[in-house]
């Protein structure tokens, strides 16, 4: 297990078009983490499953976002009708509690 | 309520001289901190991070932060700045069980 893997790495999309981002995390974290990094900010918390349980959602998660980890494993974010405002690095990250978040290199997403 | 201010925007040494990234933090309960560096394009990397303990925390790369409570803050030092460490950097706290919430990041840069 060499880490958090996320596809795609890059992703250029049409305004109004649905794109779907992976997520693979580490085998033995239960806690699965999306964050959303634009230019110059930290990562802003998205939503966080332990196991297959999404536990809490942020407020920055329109309902033309979604998020599911199928099997408590690997994790899909999808946004629907993108917006030019949702270019952004998407970033995954996993931990078991206290340990600090192991995080993928991200996705970067471009609406145009 | 937690929260990171993360002092400084830009930070710019001389190869070899001191490095200072300063963070507050602000938290209910005790928290748990970290120091997470990202370069260009790439996803988070932690450097370190307190838990219980020992409040002063040696992370890689000669870099160390100092938890102290009675100034809710979690600085990041390295004595000798090398070419390499340029990068962003990023404090972050976990008190609520739940997720880890980023200040907005220090741009370190090194002056030949």
């Amino acid at each position: 297990d060499t880490g958090v893997s996320q596809n795609p790495r890059h992703k250029i999309t049409k305004r109004g078009q649905n794109v779907t981002f992976r997520c693979d995390p580490i085998s033995e974290h239960n806690r699965l983490y999306w964050y959303r990094q634009t230019l110059g900010q930290g990562p802003e918390f998205l939503t966080y499953f332990q196991n297959e349980a999404q536990l809490e959602k942020s407020r920055l998660l329109s309902d033309r976002f979604s998020a599911e980890r199928p099997k408590g494993s690997f994790s899909t974010l999808e946004i629907q009708r993108t917006e030019q405002g949702d270019s952004a690095m998407y970033l995954c990250a996993s931990s078991s509690r206290g340990d600090g978040y192991t995080f993928g290199s991200g996705t970067r997403l471009t609406v145009v | 309520a937690q929260s990171v201010t993360q002092l400084g925007s830009h930070v710019s040494v001389s190869e070899g001289a001191l490095v200072l990234l300063r963070c507050n933090y602000s938290s209910s309960v005790p928290p748990y901190l970290f120091w997470y560096v990202q370069y260009p394009n790439q996803g988070l990397q932690l450097l370190l991070k307190y838990t219980t303990g020992a409040t002063l925390v040696k992370g890689i790369n000669g870099f160390e932060a100092e938890f102290k409570k009675s100034e809710t803050s979690f600085h990041l030092t390295k004595p000798s700045a090398h070419m390499s460490d340029a990068a962003e950097y990023f404090c972050a706290v976990d008190s609520s069980a739940s997720k880890i919430i980023f200040g907005s990041g220090t741009r370190l840069s090194i002056r030949p």
